[in-house]
């Protein structure tokens, strides 16, 4: 069945550190991926997508993910965190045009 | 603001009431998907409705739970008979085209509260 794991329920980063959050998922194709970011009390707002191509996609507010088909993995990565980068980060896979599959999510708190 | 606008932003119902959740999509979209975020847990999908038509409810429960979305107007998510396992945080989104691949947009949610 697909799925997707974020392993990671909670990371603390200080402000200024690098960041990658984890993504596994289970499709037998070649899936097309999605990282989302929600701030409290907001909906989601798309980071980036991987559909096919470079397997290093950019998104926005700084932010890459790397595609491995071998690992089964979108890792979402920041070189260096920001405070207002604090929030909930979902990974999401599309299946098909009504079966978009959410990770759990994780929960990044940024120190001073 | 041309996104995904949803109203109420929060509310509060009493076991046994209705609860009617709107959306309206992104200006041009005529996609609507409805999902259902339960604290600490990720989004799980409800609904997928196009103009008129509900194209995928499987994830919608059998019973007290329907949505619609008609020619004219925002979409709708209906709860009959609330039960206290019904709070939770209902987000809608929408996309202009049909496909895995298209990025959906979301709205900033409805949090359903029941006393």
């Amino acid at each position: 069945a697909q799925s997707v794991t974020q392993p990671d329920i909670h990371i603390t980063v200080s402000e200024g550190a690098s960041l990658e959050l984890r993504c596994n998922y289970s499709y037998g194709a070649t899936p097309y991926l999605f990282w989302y970011v929600q701030s409290p009390g907001q909906g989601l707002q798309l980071l980036l997508k991987y559909f096919s191509g470079d397997t290093l996609v950019q998104g926005i507010k700084g932010f890459e993910a790397e595609f491995k088909r071998s690992q089964s993995s979108f890792n979402l990565r920041k070189p260096s965190v920001h405070w207002s980068d604090a929030a909930e980060y979902f990974c999401a896979v599309g299946v098909r045009t009504n079966d978009m599959r959410f990770g759990a999510g994780t929960r990044l708190t940024v120190k001073p | 603001n041309a996104g995904v606008m949803q109203n109420p932003r929060h509310l509060v119902r009493r076991r046994g009431q209705e609860a009617r959740l709107r959306c309206s999509p992104m200006k041009g979209h005529s996609h609507v998907y409805w999902y259902r975020q339960l604290p600490e847990e990720g989004l799980k999908f409800m609904v997928y409705l196009q103009k008129e038509n509900i194209i995928d409810e499987s994830g919608m429960p059998k019973e007290r739970f329907s949505a619609e979305f008609p020619k004219e107007g925002p979409s709708i998510l209906r709860i009959q008979q609330v039960v206290r396992g019904d709070s939770a945080a209902y987000f809608c989104a929408s996309s202009s085209l049909r496909g895995a691949n298209q990025p959906q947009h979301f709205g900033d949610g409805t949090r359903l509260s029941i006393l």
